[in-house]
């Protein structure tokens, strides 16, 4: 069964671009959580959707948004970027409803904005 | 507020020594308590956890005893591994509200 994927792996983009990452949960999983890497802030929890519909939010400001497909693939965007929005972006997955012992996680996609 | 504490790193020892390392909380209520590794260039793997006090989850030779009177979840393996080296993330679950909240990570170096 092949495990959750993330994509791209590595982005650079620069101040007040956007942009989006996308998740594709482990195949049959419904729940898709996103969280962000940073060496200051460590791990932190930005969002969890399940089917097609957001469950909870981290403390986030609107900048950071997502959605989830029919397909339970999830998209996470983030607009106007700042340099503090640099940071490993992990995803994970879930059978049902996220209880962390049943989360999947993918290796991260890597951004980092100049 | 909530939060996790870990001891910070990095924590380098030699194969086959013991290792702790410590983890405290902050939270209103009975979290569940969690411990996770991330290996070079992987995502986070869940390592072992525990739903109530006194409950000690453990895996792969690590262990971890759910301290209520003292707000602790301590990670300890007696014999470690080269492949033991790893930034390992302490966490809890707020059960109100289903949040996570995870430490900051201590990265462990095992040198053989």
């Amino acid at each position: 069964k092949a495990g959750v994927t993330q994509t791209p792996r590595y982005l650079i983009k620069t101040r007040g671009q956007q942009v989006t990452l996308s998740c594709s949960p482990i195949s049959g999983h419904r729940s898709v959580s996103w969280y962000q890497q940073t060496p200051g802030q460590g791990l932190q929890f930005l969002f969890e959707y399940f089917s097609e519909t957001q469950r909870n939010k981290g403390n986030f400001p609107g900048r950071f948004s997502g959605r989830q497909f029919s397909n339970s693939r999830s998209e996470m965007n983030v607009s106007t970027l700042e340099l503090g929005d640099s940071a490993l972006y992990l995803c994970a997955s879930s059978l049902i409803e996220r209880t962390t012992d049943t989360q999947y996680f993918g290796p991260g996609t890597r951004l980092t904005v100049l | 507020g909530d939060s996790v504490t870990q001891m910070e790193g990095p924590v380098t020892l030699s194969e086959e020594a013991f290792l702790t390392i410590n983890c405290t909380y902050t939270a209103t209520g009975y979290p569940s308590l969690f411990w996770y590794v991330q290996y070079p260039g992987e995502g986070l793997q869940l390592l072992l956890k525990a739903t109530k006090a006194d409950d000690k989850g453990s895996n792969k030779g690590f262990e971890a005893t759910y301290r209520k009177e003292t707000t602790s979840f301590h990670l300890e393996k007696g014999s470690v591994q080269v492949s033991d080296s790893a930034v390992y993330f302490c966490a809890l679950i707020l059960n109100r509200d289903d949040k996570i909240i995870f430490g900051k990570g201590t990265r462990l170096h095992i040198l053989p």
